[in-house]
C-alpha cells in the first residue's frame, strides 16, 4: 500500500527566505508526480508535474526534484513571499488512468512579512 | 470558462441521513473524481468516474455512490451517514489520461452531527 508522508507539518519562515519541503512516498512504482497548493477552506492548486521519467521541473520560483529510487521528492521555493503561505501537498500517481492521487498529509507555511 | 464548480459549498446533515453532492468539471474534460479531506489531513480518493462509468475506486464503503451524466457533470451520494463522514468532498477534472493538468473545485463542506 502506497503512504505519502511529508516533513515538516508546519514551517513558518520570514519574507525572502528561500525553503525546501520534504516528500517521501513507500512504493516507488508510480506514474508521476505533483505538487499542490491549498488555501484555507479552499480546493487544490496543480504547481508542479513530474513525469516518472524526470528528476525535476521548474516553474518561476518553484523547483521540484524526484528521486524514485529513494522514494523522495523536494520542493524548493525561492525568495518566499506572504502570497505564498498556504498548504503544500505532495501526491502521487498510481498509474495512467490520471487522477488517482494518493496524497500526503501537507506541510502548512507560513511567510512572515 | 468557469473551472470546475462545485455545490452546495455547506451543509449539515443528521446522522443516517442521506447526501447527494454535485460538480460540474472544467468545459471539455471527460474525467471526474471524487476526495474526501478530513480536516487537516491530505484528500483521499473516493472514485473516479469516465464515459459514464466507475473506472477506479478507492477504500471507501459501498455508502459511497455516484454518478456520471452525458455532459460529464457528476454526483456523488452518501448513504447513513456517520460523524466520520464529516469533511471536505473535493471534485476534480481532467482530459482522461494521466499527465494532463487536473483541477479542482473549492470543495463541499459536509457537516453531519
Amino acid at each position: 500500500k502506497q503512504e505519502v508522508t511529508q516533513i515538516p507539518a508546519a514551517l513558518s519562515v520570514p519574507e525572502g527566505e528561500n525553503l525546501v519541503l520534504n516528500c517521501s512516498f513507500t512504493d516507488s512504482a508510480i506514474y508521476n508526480l505533483q505538487w499542490f497548493r491549498q488555501d484555507p477552506g479552499k480546493g487544490l492548486t496543480s504547481l508542479l508535474l513530474i513525469q516518472s521519467s524526470q528528476r525535476e521541473q521548474t516553474s518561476g520560483r518553484l523547483n521540484a526534484s524526484l528521486d524514485k529510487s529513494s522514494g523522495r521528492s523536494t520542493l524548493y521555493i525561492a525568495a518566499s513571499q506572504p502570497g505564498d503561505s498556504a498548504t503544500y501537498l505532495c501526491a502521487v500517481e498510481r498509474d495512467n488512468y490520471g487522477q488517482n492521487f494518493v496524497f500526503g498529509p501537507g506541510t502548512r507555511l507560513s511567510v512572515l512579512p | 470558462d468557469a473551472g470546475v464548480t462545485q455545490s452546495p459549498t455547506h451543509l449539515i446533515k443528521t446522522r443516517g441521513q442521506q447526501v447527494t453532492l454535485r460538480c460540474s468539471p472544467k468545459s471539455g474534460h471527460d474525467t471526474v473524481s471524487w476526495y474526501q479531506q478530513a480536516l487537516g489531513q491530505g484528500p483521499q480518493f473516493i472514485f473516479q468516474y469516465y464515459e459514464e462509468e466507475e473506472r477506479q475506486r478507492g477504500n471507501f464503503p459501498d455508502r459511497f455512490s455516484g454518478h456520471q451524466f452525458p455532459n460529464y457533470s457528476s454526483e456523488l451520494n452518501v448513504n447513513a451517514l456517520l460523524l466520520g463522514d464529516s469533511a471536505l468532498y473535493l471534485c476534480a477534472s481532467s482530459f482522461d489520461y494521466s499527465g494532463n493538468t487536473i483541477y479542482f473545485g473549492e470543495g463541499s463542506w459536509l457537516t453531519v452531527v
